[in-house]
């Protein structure tokens, strides 16, 4: 149990271009999703968390209007890096988690973003 | 100030071997969780602990186990019998706060050889 899909694996684009990434929990209710940046050989920095229904909270120095995120249903969060630039270039990974504040997080199989 | 201290970068054994990845935590909240997450080279993270504040009895897992200490603020994961599967970078992470937002260390690479 506990999967979540991410969908698409690997995108690359060209500068300028924007980019959305699908996370769904395929056999629970996620209440809260969470996406979070790798860079290579690096730790995952959380970027922003999401409750079903209501605006997304972003850490400090995400840009909200760079990455837009969506969390339309329990089962559904969804990024866009809009205008992407090779910066931007990153390994993005969604997590999702049932009800509880402190319950483990499942995550997706990640999103390598590679901009031109 | 680092909250999730995986202090060993790389560690390579031979299989077989028993291998302790070291991780010490920081944080004032009285109710936290504690994780261990596998990311094998195709990148995906997996799940494979979760620890309360409250329970510091430790756990085994098939080759797996976990020594939790509050006295000591850790929370070490040892691998029994190390195969080359386990090769992977692993993760503690410490969950904690009003969303229990994940605060993942910088990871511990774990090469395992034949």
């Amino acid at each position: 149990g506990a999967v979540v899909s991410q969908h698409p694996s690997r995108v690359i684009c060209k500068s300028g271009t924007s980019v959305k990434i699908e996370c769904r929990s395929l056999d629970f209710q996620a209440t809260t999703m969470f996406w979070y940046r790798q860079f290579p050989k690096q730790s995952l920095m959380l970027m922003a968390t999401s409750n079903e229904g209501s605006k997304a909270t972003y850490e400090q120095g995400v840009e909200k209007d760079k990455f837009l995120i969506n969390h339309a249903s329990l089962t559904l969060s969804t990024l866009t890096v809009t205008s992407a630039h090779p910066e931007d270039s990153s390994f993005y990974i969604c997590s999702a988690r049932k009800d509880s504040r402190l319950g483990p997080q499942h995550f997706g199989d990640g999103t390598r973003l590679s901009i031109l | 100030a680092q909250k999730v201290t995986q202090a060993q970068t790389e560690i390579s054994v031979v299989e077989k071997e028993d291998v302790t990845l070291d991780c010490v935590y920081e944080t004032r909240d009285t109710t936290y969780y504690l994780f261990w997450y596998k990311q094998p080279p195709s990148g995906e993270l997996v799940f494979l602990i979760r620890r309360n504040s409250f329970d510091e009895q430790n756990e085994i897992s098939g080759r797996y186990s976990w020594n939790f200490q509050k006295s000591t603020s850790s929370f070490n994961f040892t691998i029994t019998a190390s195969q080359v599967v386990d090769s992977a970078v692993y993760f503690c992470a410490l969950g904690e706060g009003s969303q229990g937002n994940l605060i993942f260390g910088k990871g511990t690479k774990l090469s395992v050889k034949p």
